[in-house]
């Protein structure tokens, strides 16, 4: 156990649908990080939260919605998804400093398998 | 691109043998880390060298940086059928609030 869970671990949607994601560190972290890995592609920064707030959206389609409501957890709530959003979502957490910067590793669960019908 | 390639992208090897496994970067990184992926896992971190660090050592494997040539190699020696999985670099870069950038991968296979 790494100390992040990520449910549920495998999600098939349709494209119509409406589901989410959650994450939840028990590190005390204080940033917390949504990552998408594809086939034989680099993992892909979604998104970053430290202290909370949103830091990086990495020109991510809003049919995808982040939701940090505290610095435990971690959302992303999916919506009118495509077959190509199909992919492993990874959430991850680190402690950063107050200026923002990363003191370390990150802390992977063990990904949402998600399938877009 | 800023992220990290790494090489080979696959490597097969024989239980007992070393597998070197090399990243290259873009541009001036704070620290580089390395992770390991089994099969639809998530990732695990193994290590970190910073930017001022050469060379690092944790139980069999061993990390070089080279910040001239903006490369690092991991290198796993006595390899274990365990060791199978997939290997990423990821680089954390200069100015940077606190993410990584990662490479595309090592698949190692480590046959018994």
């Amino acid at each position: 156990e790494t100390g992040v869970t990520q449910t549920p671990r495998h999600l098939v949607m349709g494209m119509t649908n409406k589901k989410s994601l959650k994450c939840e560190q028990h590190l005390g972290h204080n940033a917390m990080y949504w990552y998408k890995q594809s086939a034989k592609k680099p993992l892909e920064l979604m998104f970053v939260y430290n202290f909370k707030e949103q830091t990086e959206n990495n020109s991510v389609p809003s049919r995808f919605s982040p939701e940090c409501p505290n610095s435990s957890h971690l959302f992303l709530h999916l919506h009118t998804l495509q077959p190509e959003d199909s992919a492993l979502y990874l959430c991850a957490s680190s402690h950063v400093g107050r200026g923002g910067a990363s003191t370390g590793e990150l802390f992977f669960g063990e990904g949402s398998r998600l399938t877009v019908l | 691109s800023q992220q990290g390639e790494e090489d080979p992208q696959a490597l097969s090897i024989q239980e007992g043998e070393n597998a070197t496994m090399n990243c290259s970067y873009k541009t001036s990184i704070n620290n580089l880390q390395w992770y390991r992926q089994n099969s639809g896992r998530g990732l695990v971190h193994l290590i970190l060298i910073r930017s001022n660090e050469r060379e690092k050592h944790s139980g069999r494997l061993r990390v070089t940086l080279d910040t001239s040539k903006k490369s690092s190699s991991l290198l796993i020696t006595a390899s274990r059928a365990a060791d199978t999985a997939s290997y990423f670099c990821a680089t954390s870069y200069s100015g940077n609030t606190g993410k990584l950038i990662f490479g595309q991968g090592t698949t190692l296979q480590v046959k018994p």
